[in-house]
């Protein structure tokens, strides 16, 4: 199985909502990704997980917020969003400790309104 | 600065053509360098992952190459398929200790493949 799975697929939320983005793969692998992807551009690294533990942290807003509660899930919870951050969230993993190949799950296109 | 450029942007082939993507990348430690293809609103799939000592890998249709001399790698797409349409982004890895490995895109070439 080398499928990641995100949801939901499509989430619509207001400024004020408090929602969560899951993850889930089964692969094995020990370290996962959220990326954020708007329109006709490329995915941007958000945090990185690696063993449960947050290993990267690319100065994202504290509105966004990831739990890893075990190896196989990945959460980022959304509190106080702002229009602007309306796009598509990846998610990824890969085999830790190494360049090794990351894989993609489809994505949550995510608006808020 | 790790960077990765691709050209062109965006191009229109007719079916059964073929046609030839680039990527120039300044990236340190190299790693490996993957293609992906990502249809619209969708996550990207892996097409070739390749290593410093690897010049030309393939994948059905798809060939990509990597000189890590220059820098620069192509992806060379036979005889297209409407179902090519898509971006086709060039990603650098670079490892960071035992985190993983993080990624560097391309801003993606955008493939139309028209009947």
């Amino acid at each position: 199985d080398t499928e990641v799975t995100q949801t939901p697929k499509h989430l619509v939320m207001g400024m004020t909502n408090k929602k969560s983005l899951k993850c889930e793969q089964h692969m094995g692998h020990r370290a996962m990704y959220w990326y954020k992807q708007k329109a006709k551009k490329p995915p941007e690294l958000m945090f990185v997980y690696s063993y449960e533990k947050l290993s990267i942290n690319e100065s994202v807003p504290s509105r966004f917020s990831p739990e890893c509660p075990n190896s196989s899930l990945l959460n980022l919870h959304l509190h106080a969003l702002q229009p602007e951050d309306s796009a598509l969230y990846l998610c990824a993993s890969s085999q830790s400790g190494g360049p090794y190949e990351q894989y993609f799950g489809p994505g949550t296109r995510l608006t808020v309104t | 600065k790790n960077q990765v450029e691709q050209s062109p942007q965006s191009l229109i082939i007719l079916e059964g053509k073929n046609c030839t993507l680039q990527c120039n990348y300044t990236v340190s430690p190299f790693s490996n360098l993957r293609w992906y293809k990502q249809d619209t609103g969708r996550g990207p799939v892996s097409l070739t992952i390749m290593t410093f000592s690897e010049n030309t890998k393939s994948n059905g249709r798809y060939t990509a190459t990597l000189d890590a001399d220059t820098k620069q790698s192509s992806l060379h797409i036979t005889a297209s398929q409407l179902s090519d349409s898509a971006s086709y982004i060039c990603v650098v890895s670079a490892q960071v200790g035992a985190a993983g490995n993080k990624l560097t895109f391309g801003g993606g070439t955008r493939v139309l493949v028209k009947p």
